[in-house]
Order: C-alpha cells, then structure tokens, then sequence
C-alpha cells in the first residue's frame, strides 16, 4: 500500500517568508508525528496529533512554527518568517496501533 | 532525563563482520526502544525494535540486546554487508513522541 507522502520534495525560500509543508499519512493511521532533522541537532520532535486529542506541541521550538491536521487524515506545517537555522529536512510519520512509526522522505527546507 | 546517548558516531566494519551500536537513556519510563536505518536522501525505515520486559531480540541478521539494569541497548549487525551501511539511530519514546540518539553512519567494506 502507499506509504507516507510528503510534499513539497525541495523547498527554496527567502528569509523572512512563510512557508507550509505537507503530509500525506498512511490510510487509516491515527498518529501523526513532525520531526526535523538537521546536521547539528539529529533527528528532533516538533509535534503529535493522536486522534482527536489536542496534540502534543512540546517541541516546536518557536511560536513561528505551527501545525494543523484537517479530518484527521492530512497536516500541513507552517513555519512563517523563516529563519536561516529553520533550513533542514522536516519528516513526517504516522501511526497504527502499535508503537511503530512510518516515515516519508521528507521535505528539504533551505533558507536563502 | 529525554536524552538517548548513541555510540559510536561513525563505524567502519569489513564484510562479514559483525557492526555494535550502543544506545544509553536516562528516562526509565521509556517502554518502546526502535532502531531506524536511514539510506542517504530517504526518510528513516524501522529495522527491529524492543521493550524492556525482553533482553534480547533478532530478526534475522540483526539483534538488539537490552539492560534495563544499566539503561542501555544496543544493536548488533550480524555477517555485516556492502548494503547495509546506511545511518543508524536507536530511539525510544513513552506512549508517542520518539527521542532519537545523534546516529551512527555505519560504512561497510567489501
């Protein structure tokens, strides 16, 4: 079956601009995870939508960065007034009922 | 207490041998320990994974050994190949979020 798709692949900005990033999770997956992954920081946690619970927030590391997940199923990331140290890769997983999580390939991020 | 500490940083391991990561946390509420392969471009891939009531799994060439005594786990590569040298990250996470260790780029020479 498909897995997690992520769009766009390549994304060039100008700092200061706004940008929003896309996940398609896996049909039927109730869990949707953000990370990012940077040469300097590893492979970090942003945010958590399980369900139809308020998400779990507690690592986007500035109120620039936000996230919503419509019906359930797609969530778009946004990061507005892009900063240099905002370029990396942003990863999006989602989740069945078991621990596992299933990454996309991510969306490559560079500031200008 | 959300750190997961990796070692080594990089490894380099001839065909046929066998590759050791060493993961240590702090957290002993974690209940879920995943190790991921990332090849260079591609998002992370789950390669085995473990919880704390169990010492020792394998799946195939590959086997994680856990320590819920010292708090650490570890992944053994067994008859290591070319195509096995990838990025490696061991994780652990509680009920949600993973916390990744810094990863190990593992080369493996023919």
């Amino acid at each position: 079956g498909a897995g997690v798709s992520q769009s766009p692949s390549n994304k060039v900005t100008e700092k200061g601009k706004d940008v929003e990033l896309r996940c398609d999770p896996i049909s039927g997956h109730t869990a949707l995870y953000w990370y990012r992954q940077s040469l300097g920081q590893g492979l970090e946690f942003l945010i958590y939508f399980q369900g139809n619970s308020a998400p779990d927030k507690s690592g986007l590391p500035s109120d620039r960065f936000s996230a919503e997940r419509t019906g359930g199923s797609v969530s778009t990331l946004t990061i507005q007034r892009t900063q240099q140290e905002d370029s990396a890769v942003y990863l999006c997983a989602s989740g069945g009922v078991t621990d596992t999580q299933y990454f996309g390939p991510g969306t490559r991020l560079t500031v200008l | 207490q959300q750190q997961v500490k990796q070692s080594p940083q990089s490894l380099i391991v001839q065909k046929g041998g066998i590759s050791i990561i060493n993961c240590a946390y702090e957290n002993t509420a974690f209940d879920y320990f995943p190790w991921y392969q990332q090849f260079p471009g591609k998002g992370p891939a789950l390669l085995i994974a473990i919880r704390p009531d169990v010492s020792e799994k394998k799946e195939g060439r590959f086997t994680i050994s856990f320590n819920k005594s010292a708090k650490q786990f570890s992944l053994h590569i067994m008859d290591s190949q070319p195509g096995d040298s990838a990025t490696y990250f061991c994780a652990a996470s509680k009920g949600g979020k993973l916390i990744f260790g810094q990863g190990t780029e593992l080369s493996v020479k023919p």
